[in-house]
């Protein structure tokens, strides 16, 4: 049974650049949350998406975007990437309404 | 505003003894809370949690109890074991909030054999 998918596993890209990140759900999950962890910090919430719609977001700038696909899968677009963007991106997904969330194991996105 | 804190950065403990982990949270409208664990290279795993109406959850090694008064949980982790070494998070959640998980900076636990 596999888990929380993500790709890239890594990733470089130059300032002002734009990335998309991609994230497959663990099977008979669908909720998918967006977290960004920064070196030495715990993740941080982005968004969370429900039935191919936004329904929460952190207090991250409109830079960030997402969609989700019918068969759940999520996307992560950074634009106008600056450095402070260099991270770890984990994708996260759950059962609606279930508290506990299953974590792919992250895109390393470092920008230069 | 760190709604959930670690203060501890890092913990040392030696082989079979008990290794002890605390979380402070502010927001009383927490009602879950997650302990994960996270070895490099890798994303967060999921440990254990606990509901806000209940003081106390077990799997195994691994304690998880909850103070609500205090707004404190602590992760029990006994004997420890050389593999428990890594960065534990704790994660607080609401439903009032979409469920989404509230971390906070880890503990790096090392286990010394």
């Amino acid at each position: 049974d596999a888990g929380v998918t993500q790709s890239p596993t890594h990733l470089i890209k130059t300032r002002g650049q734009q990335v998309t990140l991609r994230c497959s759900p663990k099977s008979g999950h669908d909720t998918v949350s967006w977290y960004q962890q920064a070196l030495g910090q715990g993740p941080q919430f982005i968004f969370q998406y429900y039935e191919e719609e936004e329904r929460q977001r952190g207090n991250f700038p409109d830079r960030f975007s997402g969609h989700q696909f019918p068969n759940y899968s999520s996307e992560l677009n950074v634009n106008a990437l600056l450095l402070g963007d260099s991270a770890l991106y984990l994708c996260a997904s759950r059962k609606k309404g279930a508290p506990g969330y299953t974590f792919g194991s992250g895109t390393r996105l470092t920008v230069v | 505003d760190q709604q959930v804190k670690q203060n501890s950065p890092s913990l040392s403990v030696q082989e079979g003894r008990i290794s002890i982990l605390n979380c402070d949270y502010t927001n009383s409208m927490f009602d879950y809370f997650l302990w994960y664990k996270k070895y490099p290279a890798e994303g967060p795993t999921f440990l254990i949690s606990i509901s806000s109406i209940k003081d106390k959850n077990e799997d195994g090694r691994f304690t998880v109890f909850l103070n609500k008064s205090a707004k404190h949980l602590s992760l029990h982790i006994v004997p420890s074991q050389p593999g428990d070494s890594a960065v534990y998070f704790c994660a607080a959640s609401a439903k009032e909030y979409g469920n989404k998980l509230v971390f906070g900076a880890g503990t790096i636990l090392r286990v010394k054999s």
